[in-house]
């Protein structure tokens, strides 16, 4: 069983509108990252948080955002949504500095911009 | 772009088979990692192979790593109907993971 919960599973959205997806992180994971993964292909690195800071980013425009939480969650904000947004957002934890284990991650909340 | 790429994109087999997938990729990497993904859902880590390694077995997973060609191989041995799923590779590089497109596997009963 996984320990990261994503919260909603499903979501409708208008292009133009915002979204807030949120992660619960399991326990005693200090680091947060997001993907996107489009229909048919490997998940898309979008950031990564630690300590409550942004520490790596992948190509994304500035319209997608995060936070980080002290107890472990933590949210991405899409602004101005667009229909190729639609997409399974996954959110992974892992503690820093532990390289030699993988990624837990969550089991995604499916977008749909329409 | 993608770091990882796997072959071959499908695959199926007959319960019982084993299955192998390979991997390459560009860069240098500290680790290799492979996943698990089921209809669409969350990924399930199913092994890590450091970039010191040669080969690591996990169970009936058995992970190849070549850093002199930039390939990784995944043989599941006595595939189950269980093993259907797509399987992703993903280079490590601290603070991200690059995926492939991944390796749909079809096990048939």
């Amino acid at each position: 069983e996984t320990g990261v919960t994503q919260s909603p599973t499903h979501l409708i959205k208008t292009r133009g509108q915002q979204v807030t997806l949120r992660c619960s992180s399991q326990s005693g994971h200090n680091t947060v990252s997001w993907y996107q993964q489009a229909l048919g292909q490997g998940p898309q690195f979008i950031f990564q948080y630690y300590r409550e800071e942004e520490n790596g980013r992948g190509n994304f425009p500035p319209r997608f955002s995060g936070l980080q939480f002290p107890n472990y969650s933590s949210e991405l904000n899409v602004n101005a949504l667009e229909l190729d947004d639609s997409a399974l957002y996954l959110c992974a934890s892992r503690a820093q500095g532990v390289t030699h284990y993988g990624y837990t991650f969550g089991s995604g909340t499916r977008l749909t911009v329409v | 772009s993608q770091q990882g790429e796997e072959d071959p994109q499908a695959l199926s087999i007959q319960e019982g088979e084993n299955a192998t997938m390979n991997c390459s990729y560009k860069t240098s990497i500290n680790n290799l990692q492979w996943y698990r993904q089921n209809s669409g859902r969350g990924l399930v880590h199913l092994i890590l192979i450091r970039s010191n390694e040669r080969e690591k077995h996990s169970g009936r997973l058995r992970v190849t790593l070549d850093t002199s060609k930039k390939s990784s191989s995944l043989l599941i041995t006595a595939s189950r109907a269980a093993d259907t799923a797509s399987y992703f590779c993903a280079t490590d590089d601290d603070y991200k993971l690059s995926f492939g497109a991944g390796t749909t596997v079809t096990v048939r009963a």
